[in-house]
């Protein structure tokens, strides 16, 4: 059974261009979270999405961050017109049902450098 | 709101000693806690997570931690340090904001082996 698989691994920008990250949830799991990890610090929550909907996005930051998770396909977490500021290592997990104690399982990340 | 302090942002510790990382956390009721570990450039894996069972939970690779609602704390120790150990090891805490899903991250502590 495959874990989170999260890509690209690395992601390159220039200011002002979009990054579009990917997340798969593990098989069967229906429940997908955002979260950032700046430099030096721990990991800081952004969103929990089921599947066509958006559960809480409280993390968010309120403008040029969106998220997605479709009926077929992967979770998207889009950063439009990119600062160097949104430079972190972003990580997707997944959980299996509705309960709240569920474990969250973590993908691998996605690094993003904005040049 | 919950929050989760950990005391030393660096351990060392000599292969074969044993290994105390430091976990206090803040909640208005009894809390989720876990461990996290992040190897470098990897995602986190589950060391073991406290859902209001046992008060000593025992996780993989040797690792256990002990809830202590007295002591607000949720220590994680290991009797015999490995090299594969070093790491960095994030203390959390399930949040009862929002849709009570959002996992809050302690700083982190590095764990350094020495040989």
């Amino acid at each position: 059974n495959a874990g989170v698989m999260q890509n690209p691994r690395h992601l390159v920008r220039r200011r002002g261009q979009e990054a579009r990250l990917r997340c798969s949830p593990m098989k069967g799991h229906s429940h997908v979270y955002w979260y950032r990890q700046l430099p030096e610090e721990g990991l800081k929550f952004m969103v929990y999405l089921q599947k066509e909907n958006i559960i809480d996005e409280s993390g968010m930051p309120k403008e040029r961050f969106s998220a997605e998770f479709p009926k077929e396909g992967p979770s998207i977490l889009r950063i439009q017109q990119v600062v160097r500021g949104d430079s972190a290592a972003y990580f997707c997990a997944s959980s299996l049902n509705r309960e709240p104690q569920e474990t969250q399982y973590f993908g691998p990340g996605t690094r993003l450098l904005v040049l | 709101a919950q929050s989760v302090t950990q005391l030393d942002s660096h351990v060392s510790v000599s292969e074969g000693t044993p290994v105390l990382l430091r976990c206090n956390y803040s909640s208005s009721y009894s809390p989720s806690l876990f461990w996290y570990v992040q190897h470098p450039n990897k995602g986190l894996q589950l060391l073991l997570k406290y859902t209001s069972a046992a008060t000593l939970v025992k996780g993989i690779n040797g690792f256990e931690a002990e809830f202590k609602k007295s002591e607000t704390s949720f220590h994680l120790t290991k009797p015999s340090a490995h090299m594969s150990d070093a790491a960095e090891y994030f203390c959390v805490v399930r949040t009862s904001s929002g849709s009570a899903r959002q996992l809050t991250f302690g700083s982190g502590t590095q764990l350094t082996v020495l040989p």
